[in-house]
């Protein structure tokens, strides 16, 4: 069964220009979440989506990040424009539900901006 | 005072040397315990639960004292292939279900 999938694995940009990150979930998962991972740190959430609806995007930086999960299957992810401090792993994870239920974490982005 | 507390290692141990790590969490009201397990430059997969009891899956004892809001992770016998960045987390429980993960702490095990 195939996992998470993300793409593009690596992105590298300019700051100022804009980003956008792909995640494609588990098959038959409808919760959906993207983090944001720090070097030498945990990941934090940035949004949780059930189906499409994004039931918590309180840690989204909503003036230069937005997302969406238009049809409840796959999302995307978009930085615009990007900043310095944007540089991370963006990590996109499913569950088949959310509470306890186990989140399967895809291989994540490595955005760098210069 | 950040939510979930790790000591960052690394702890650099032999194989077959016995390691545990610890953790604290802020939020008393936390009713879920895991260990996630992230591999360099890879993504974090999940260990255990952690539940009240305590636990164990083969090598790895998963303890919870609730009073003192402190999650432990015991490796026994070491593999060179336990090396890794072990991610303590707990939910929070407010206005919406959330994990939160602490920094993690890094096992180096050597020949």
């Amino acid at each position: 069964e195939a996992g998470v999938v993300q793409s593009p694995r690596y992105k590298i940009i300019e700051k100022k220009q804009p980003v956008a990150f792909w995640c494609n979930p588990i098959s038959g998962h409808n919760t959906l979440y993207w983090y944001l991972q720090n070097l030498g740190q945990g990941p934090e959430l940035l949004i949780r989506y059930e189906n499409e609806e994004a039931v918590d995007d309180s840690q989204l930086p909503k003036d230069r990040f937005s997302a969406e999960r238009l049809k409840g299957v796959d999302s995307t992810l978009k930085i615009q424009p990007a900043e310095l401090g944007d540089s991370a792993v963006y990590l996109c994870a499913s569950s088949l539900g959310s509470g306890d239920n186990e989140q399967f974490f895809g291989p994540g982005t490595r955005l760098t901006v210069l | 005072r950040k939510e979930v507390e790790q000591d960052p290692g690394p702890f650099n141990v032999p194989e077959g040397a016995t390691v545990a790590f610890n953790c604290t969490y802020s939020n008393s009201a936390s009713q879920s315990f895991f260990w996630y397990r992230q591999d360099c430059r890879k993504e974090p997969k999940l260990l255990m639960s952690v539940y009240s009891s305590g636990n164990e899956d083969g090598r790895f004892t998963a303890q919870l004292n609730r009073a003192s809001q402190y999650i432990s992770l015991l490796i026994r016998d070491s593999k060179l292939s336990d090396s890794a960045t072990y991610l303590c987390v707990v939910n929070k429980m407010d206005s919406s279900y959330k994990l939160i993960f602490g920094s993690g702490t890094r096992l180096l095990v050597r020949p």
